[in-house]
């Protein structure tokens, strides 16, 4: 098992509120990243982070944001949730090598009602 | 642009016989390969990568998977499937030219029936 945790794993929210999802890895990985998957699975890269104070937009827009103030914690934001933004969303580390592959938490299920 | 297609979106299987999930990927450069599992409720679990060497690569559970270059192929194959294979199947590339990040495949659906 891999040492990547997302917590809360299930979240149902109001509209309008503001949520953040954690993620912390142990491995001492330089890159993370989230992704949104659609309930007919795609997966598509909203945020990474290529380590401290390094974030960057994904291939996907997002009305999310990023912070990476330590290496092993990588939280994403919504300021106020919207019915659009229920989705499943993956949280992932890799180290700096390009040939390493990456590891991915649990995820966490977001409804927003 | 770094891309990954998973032609079908899902492919059935008897128990017993064998299984292939296809990849096909584009890329600038050299590319490196990756497949992904993924059971319900869960994250994606790593299952084999190419990175260069020997174009058959050996991973977890009895999965093996085929580089060909001229095909940009990076097809996923089990000699004799399990029920309990039946999962989300994703592949991903990732190159140099395309800032490495892990671009991912849209995913195949497998149901293997006993």
């Amino acid at each position: 098992e891999a040492d990547i945790y997302q917590t809360p794993r299930y979240l149902v929210i109001g509209t309008g509120k503001k949520i953040t999802l954690e993620c912390s890895q142990t491995m001492g990985h330089d890159k993370m990243y989230w992704y949104q998957q659609d309930p007919g699975m795609e997966l598509h890269l909203i945020h990474y982070s290529y380590g401290v104070n390094s974030t960057e937009k994904g291939d996907l827009s997002s009305e999310s944001t990023v912070s990476r103030i330590r290496t092993e914690h990588f939280p994403l934001t919504l300021e106020s949730a919207r019915p659009s933004h229920t989705s499943q969303y993956l949280c992932a580390s890799s180290a700096m090598d390009r040939n390493t592959e990456a590891f991915f938490g649990q995820g966490t299920r977001l409804t927003v009602v | 642009a770094q891309s990954v297609a998973q032609p079908e979106d899902q492919v059935n299987v008897a128990e017993g016989n064998p299984l292939t999930v296809k990849c096909t990927y584009s890329v600038s450069g050299n590319p490196y390969l990756f497949w992904y599992v993924q059971y319900p409720n869960r994250g994606l679990q790593f299952l084999l990568k190419y990175i260069t060497g020997d174009n058959l690569v050996k991973g977890s559970y009895g999965f093996e998977a085929e580089f060909n270059k001229s095909q940009t192929s990076f097809h996923l194959k089990k000699p004799s499937a399990l029920v309990s294979d039946s999962a989300l199947y994703f592949c991903a590339v990732r190159a140099k030219a395309a800032g490495n990040k892990l671009t991912f495949g849209g995913g195949t659906r497998v149901l293997v029936k006993p």
